[in-house]
């Protein structure tokens, strides 16, 4: 049985940087990619970029580029979301998602989601 | 990058009736890469849907995706009050993309 677990809501000044955790159990942890998907309140979803463990290296989207650093720990089975030069923008609820292989899979299983604010 | 445009917007439907939900892409999508979500007030996104036609596990036989190309079906047969949510089709090529939503409200 998959779960992933997120670490806890976060409130940020703008300018300053985010980091949310999401501990995977269930599956063996680095052959599957993880995603981050976020969703301002009221509106749709948008993915942010994913990792796969096995690989290394993280694709983003192109609007998050240099802004978000998406890593993944094998060794506590962690993926972690890093956003940088919060603005209020980027409150919102961010969602760790496990897909169902490697990239260019659907995104079969979700964590509960980590509310951020930045707020001055 | 991929757009797609989900229509209606909101859709209201009484229990038992049957809801067509449609999503268009901007560019072809191979049926590989296409899935539908369903998202409950307050909870995160359920996987429905996946490779356009495949019922994800423990999804009811009342869900059913269908099209190809440019064009997608989420169709719900018979509504159960748990079904009235909001959808979402997407797109996982890379980059991945969602379309905007459908909410299926009770009539």
């Amino acid at each position: 049985q998959v779960r992933l677990v997120q670490s806890g809501a976060e409130v940020k000044k703008p300018g300053s940087s985010v980091k949310v955790s999401c501990k995977a159990s269930g599956g063996t942890f680095r052959n599957y990619a993880f995603s981050w998907v976020r969703q301002a309140q009221g509106q749709g979803l948008e993915w942010m970029g994913g990792i796969v463990p096995i690989f290394g290296s993280a694709k983003y989207a192109h609007r998050f580029q240099g802004r978000v650093t998406i890593t993944a720990d094998e060794t506590t089975d962690t993926a972690y979301l890093e956003v940088s030069s919060l603005t209020s923008e980027d409150s919102a609820i961010y969602y760790c998602v496990r897909q169902r292989g490697t990239f260019g899979t659907s995104f079969a299983y979700w964590g509960q989601g980590t509310q951020v604010t930045v707020s001055s | 990058e991929i757009v797609l445009t989900q229509s209606p917007g909101t859709l209201s439907l009484s229990p038992g009736e049957r809801a067509t939900l449609s999503c268009r892409a901007s560019q072809s999508v191979s049926s590989v890469y296409l899935a539908w979500y369903q998202q409950r007030p307050g909870q995160a996104p359920r996987l429905l849907i996946y490779e356009a036609s495949s019922r994800a596990t423990g999804i009811p036989d009342r869900f059913s995706g269908s099209g190809a190309g440019t064009d997608f079906t989420l169709t719900i047969s018979r509504l159960e009050p748990e079904d009235f949510a909001v959808y979402y089709c997407q797109q996982y090529g890379s980059p991945s993309t969602f379309g905007q939503g459908t909410r299926l409200d009770i009539k």
